[in-house]
C-alpha cells in the first residue's frame, strides 16, 4: 500500500480555512483516499474519502489532482471543537476493514 | 447517528488475568472490528471478524487474544493472560460493508491498565 506524508502538526485560529495535505506519491489505480478524524481519548471517527477530483460533505472538502499523488482535506471556518488528529489513509478496493493509520496531523485551533 | 459502544471505558487488571473487552456495534453492520492504540503511538488494526470467524489478523493479535460475537448483539475481545505492554486504548469498530470503499464506525474504546 502507498505510504501517506502528511505534517505532524498545524496550528490555525477560530474561523480560518484550514487545509492539510497529505502525499501518497506510490498510490495504485484501486486505491482511494480516505480521512478519519480523531479526539484525545475517542475513535477515529471517519470523514470524507474519495478517489479523484473533488468530494464535499458536510464536514469537510476533499481535493485530489489528476496524477492522486496527493490529497488536500480542506476545512471551512474551524471552531476550538475541530482541534484534533488528522489521519490521511490509502485503503485499497477489496480491504477488509484492515486501516493502516499513520501518525497523522495534529490540529490546534486557537481562539 | 448511530454508535458502537464498548464497555467498559476503563479496566484496570493485574498481569496475569483474564480480561474480556464488550462491545455492541451498529446494529445491521456485519463486519466487526478491534485496533488498540498505545497511549501515544499510531492506532493499529488487531482483527477483523464476519460470519463468525475471523477474516483478518494482525501479528499482535496472537494465542493470548480471541473475539467471539456471543450473541446477535455483542462482539467481545478476550485476552487471556495479560502482560503489561497489553496497556493501551482498545477500540471497537464495525461497517457496513466488508470489502470496497469500507467506512468504519469506531466505539469510544476501552483504556485497559495492566499492574
Amino acid at each position: 500500500l502507498a505510504k501517506t506524508t502528511q505534517p505532524i502538526s498545524m496550528d490555525s485560529y477560530e474561523g480560518q480555512e484550514v487545509n492539510i495535505t497529505c502525499s501518497h506519491n506510490n498510490i495504485a489505480t484501486n486505491d482511494y483516499i480516505t480521512w478519519y478524524q480523531q479526539f484525545p481519548s475517542q475513535g477515529p471517527r471517519f470523514i470524507i474519502q474519495g478517489y479523484k477530483t473533488k468530494v464535499t460533505n458536510e464536514v469537510a472538502s476533499l481535493f485530489i489532482p489528476a496524477d492522486r499523488k496527493s490529497s488536500t482535506l480542506s476545512l471551512p471556518r474551524v471552531s476550538l471543537s475541530d482541534t484534533a488528529v488528522y489521519y490521511c489513509l490509502v485503503v485499497r478496493s477489496g480491504n477488509t476493514g484492515k486501516l493502516i493509520f499513520g501518525q497523522g496531523t495534529t490540529l490546534q485551533v486557537k481562539p | 447517528e448511530p454508535e458502537v459502544t464498548q464497555t467498559p471505558s476503563h479496566q484496570v487488571t493485574q498481569m496475569g488475568q483474564e480480561v474480556i473487552l464488550r462491545c455492541v456495534p451498529i446494529s445491521n453492520h456485519l463486519y466487526f472490528y478491534w485496533y488498540r492504540q498505545i497511549l501515544g503511538q499510531k492506532v493499529e488494526f488487531l482483527v477483523s471478524f464476519y460470519n463468525n470467524e475471523i477474516s483478518e489478523k494482525s501479528e499482535i493479535f496472537d494465542d493470548q487474544f480471541s473475539v467471539e460475537r456471543p450473541d446477535g448483539s455483542n462482539f467481545t475481545l478476550k485476552i487471556r493472560s495479560t502482560k503489561l505492554e497489553d496497556s493501551a486504548m482498545y477500540f471497537c469498530a464495525s461497517s457496513e460493508a466488508g470489502t470496497g470503499r469500507v467506512k468504519l464506525f469506531f466505539g469510544s474504546g476501552t483504556q485497559l491498565s495492566v499492574l
